[in-house]
């Protein structure tokens, strides 16, 4: 069993849709987890960080993690045309040098339709 | 602006022919990393930099070496690329402070690589 799953499938929505995105875990020792926004060709960027359980808002942007399911989303309400990207799950079990190593997921293809 | 910066953004080379990829940052992190991503996959971590101090992952293959002349730069060597080694190459950054923790990974914009 992979330590991320995130399914890769391209997601297709229309502009003003909610995007919603997951990934599942394996490692209990998650405690920090992460979406990168990688555009095509480009290098990811940090989008949205939460530490432990719980929601997080931002903007537009809402990520939620259940430990206890080991589960984590992410959400995009109002999606733009310019939201179209790979969106990559990323977690780490500390933000300690030697314990800080990211395990991503695959990514999942966004295409916001206008 | 502080970045992180990769050259060249696109690299086409020839199977067995030697190539180095280069990543500088103006960020004054003290920490380098190198990832390898090919299509629809998690990027991987090769290897990285705290200081000199030289951090292999135990699956790296020999065939990639990585040299860190100063903070600013870090290159990332193929000594003899295979198909397989086709791939999107992705540098980060981040900075460990002193009392242990470390900040979020800062990415550049990746150098593709095309063998031949």
């Amino acid at each position: 069993q992979k330590e991320v799953e995130q399914d890769p499938g391209p997601l297709s929505v229309p502009e003003g849709a909610i995007v919603s995105l997951n990934c599942t875990y394996s490692n209990s020792a998650f405690q920090y987890f992460m979406w990168y926004r990688q555009y095509s060709r480009k290098g990811p960027e940090l989008l949205m960080y939460t530490y432990s359980s719980g929601n997080k808002e931002d903007g537009r942007f809402t990520a939620q993690v259940d430990k206890s399911s080991k589960y984590i989303s992410l959400f995009i309400r109002d999606s733009q045309p310019s939201d179209s990207a790979t969106y990559l799950c990323a977690m780490s079990a500390g933000l300690y040098y030697g314990n800080n190593r990211l395990a991503f997921g695959k990514g999942n293809q966004v295409v916001v339709i206008p | 602006d502080a970045m992180v910066i990769q050259n060249p953004r696109y690299q086409v080379t020839q199977f067995g022919k030697p190539v180095t990829l280069s990543c500088s940052q103006t960020l004054n992190h003290n920490v380098m990393y190198w990832y390898q991503q090919k299509s629809s996959q998690a990027p991987k971590l090769l290897f990285h930099y705290y200081d000199k101090d030289f951090n292999n992952e135990a699956d790296t293959p020999d065939n990639f070496q990585s040299r860190r002349p100063n903070t600013s730069f870090c290159f990332l060597d193929i000594r003899s690329p295979g198909l397989g080694d086709a791939a999107m190459y992705l540098c980060a950054t981040s900075r460990k402070t002193t009392s242990g923790g470390q900040e979020t990974q800062y990415f550049g914009p990746g150098t593709r690589l095309l063998v031949l």
